[in-house]
């Protein structure tokens, strides 16, 4: 079965500091892997994408790692700012299209003064 | 080049009445897909459009709920006798060509939040 699980569920950081997200995804073979912002009350945005053939995508301070192997991908996060609160979520898009783009349940990031 | 619109951006019903969720593509893109977020909890899909066909609707109650999306006007998710249960935020996206495509991009709306008293 297609999975997509991220960690940890939230996380509350100091502004400033760096922090890693982290996506385990069981879909294979994959088209793509994307990572997504959603602010409160808002639509997702989107962050990176990276195709099976990629290992790093940066966007600014937002940085996204693949490892296809692991079946793992990572989203960090540098010199924290306020307006990064909100949940980032991971997308996973099947090669075939008989399958549905799976979407994990997001980590809800928290940045304090 | 306006992004998603969706709308209208809450909306309240009570229960056994009709909600009509509206949403209009980036223009250019023909490929649209409503998904449900019930607090807390991550996107759920619900059905793929591609203008005037369904693509796949199998994430869609059986009853009560359609969508479509016609040659011409915004899509349409329409949720009949509406249940608190169909409380939740709909978010439409959509994209220029098929999401399996290894570059494509999904565009998201706002959402539109459905309170059913």
């Amino acid at each position: 079965k297609n999975q997509v699980e991220q960690s940890p569920q939230s996380l509350i950081i100091l502004e400033g500091k760096n922090c890693t997200l982290q996506c385990n995804y069981t879909v294979s073979p994959f088209s793509n892997l994307r990572w997504y912002k959603q602010d409160t009350g808002r639509g997702p945005v989107s962050l990176t994408i990276m195709t099976f053939s990629e290992n790093t995508k940066s966007n600014g301070r937002y940085t996204a790692t693949l490892d296809a192997d692991t079946k793992q991908s990572s989203l960090h996060i540098t010199a924290s700012q306020l307006s990064d609160s909100a949940s980032y979520i991971c997308v996973v898009t099947p090669r075939s299209s008989a399958s549905k783009i799976i979407f994990g349940s997001g980590t809800r990031l928290s940045i304090r003064p | 080049n306006a992004g998603v619109m969706q709308n209208p951006r809450h909306l309240v019903r009570r229960r056994g009445q009709e909600a009509r969720l509206r949403c209009s593509p980036m223009k250019g893109h023909s490929h649209v897909y409503w998904y449900r977020q019930l607090p807390e909890e991550g996107l759920k899909f619900m059905v793929y459009l591609q203008k005037e066909n369904i693509i796949d609707e199998s994430g869609m109650p059986k009853e009560r709920f359609s969508a479509e999306f016609p040659k011409e006007g915004p899509s349409i998710l329409r949720i009949q006798q509406v249940v608190r249960g169909d409380s939740a935020a709909y978010f439409c996206a959509s994209s220029s060509g098929t999401p399996y495509a290894t570059n494509e991009k999904l565009f998201f709306g706002s959402g539109t939040q459905l309170s059913v008293l």
